[in-house]
């Protein structure tokens, strides 16, 4: 059964840092790109960033862009958002999802059950 | 604002059908068939529904259908059941630059 956990969400003050965790198992990791999507409280979805699986590239939304940075290590089967300059605009549920076979970052079949991150002084 | 156009509600009574639209441009939706649904109750994760237009993941009921005509996708669910009404949200690659987009959402009620 794929199970998918973040973790590291918390409230943290303008400007802060924070690293978001994701641990996956019941697949093959290193094979599957995996994606940062944020939810803002009672508002819609938004892709933030996906890492392609063993060789595979980083993609980042313009919004997040040069503060934000994904990575991962297929030996822990976990993924990383290290999230820098934060803004009130970034206050969102952050769900790590994983991207069906194939797809990169235009399918996500699974998803945990998300961190929240809050930017608030 | 969302880079794709839905509209905030829908309803029906159990056992009718109904159709969300989820309008995009030539630079996304019309460009490419890489447009997919998702389903969200609340307080959950988004669960996927559909994807390259009118694929089913498996398990998902075939009562969730989708299309595309230009640069207009649509989710139909036929059959509403109690446990459809919920939230749901449309997404499209969108190239290389600005790579993937969602819909605001539309919440649908079953009446």
């Amino acid at each position: 059964e794929v199970q998918i956990l973040e973790s590291g969400g918390g409230l943290v003050q303008p400007g802060g840092s924070l690293r978001l965790s994701c641990a996956a198992s019941g697949f093959t990791f290193s094979a599957y790109a995996m994606s940062w999507v944020r939810q803002a409280p009672g508002k819609g979805l938004e892709w933030v960033s996906t890492l392609g699986g063993s060789g595979g590239g980083t993609f980042y939304a313009d919004s997040v862009k040069g503060r934000f940075t994904i990575s991962r290590d297929n030996s822990k089967n976990t993924l990383y958002l290290q999230i820098n300059s934060l803004r009130g605009e970034d206050t969102a549920v952050y769900y790590c999802a994983k991207a069906l076979v194939g797809a990169t970052l235009h399918a996500f079949d699974c998803w945990g059950q998300g961190t929240l991150v809050t930017v608030s002084s | 604002q969302s880079a794709l156009t839905q509209p905030p509600s829908a309803s029906g009574s159990p056992g009718q059908s109904v159709t969300i639209s989820c309008t995009g441009t030539s630079s996304d939706v019309g460009a490419y068939n890489y447009v997919s649904w998702y389903q969200q109750h609340p307080g959950k994760a988004p669960k996927l529904i559909i994807y390259e237009v009118n694929k089913r993941p498996s398990g998902v009921p075939d009562r969730f259908s989708g299309s595309k005509s230009g640069n207009t996708a649509s989710l139909t669910v036929s059959g509403l059941q109690a446990e459809d009404d919920a939230d749901y949200y449309c997404s499209s690659y969108a190239g290389s630059s600005i790579h993937l987009v969602f819909g605001g959402g539309t919440k649908l009620t079953v009446l």
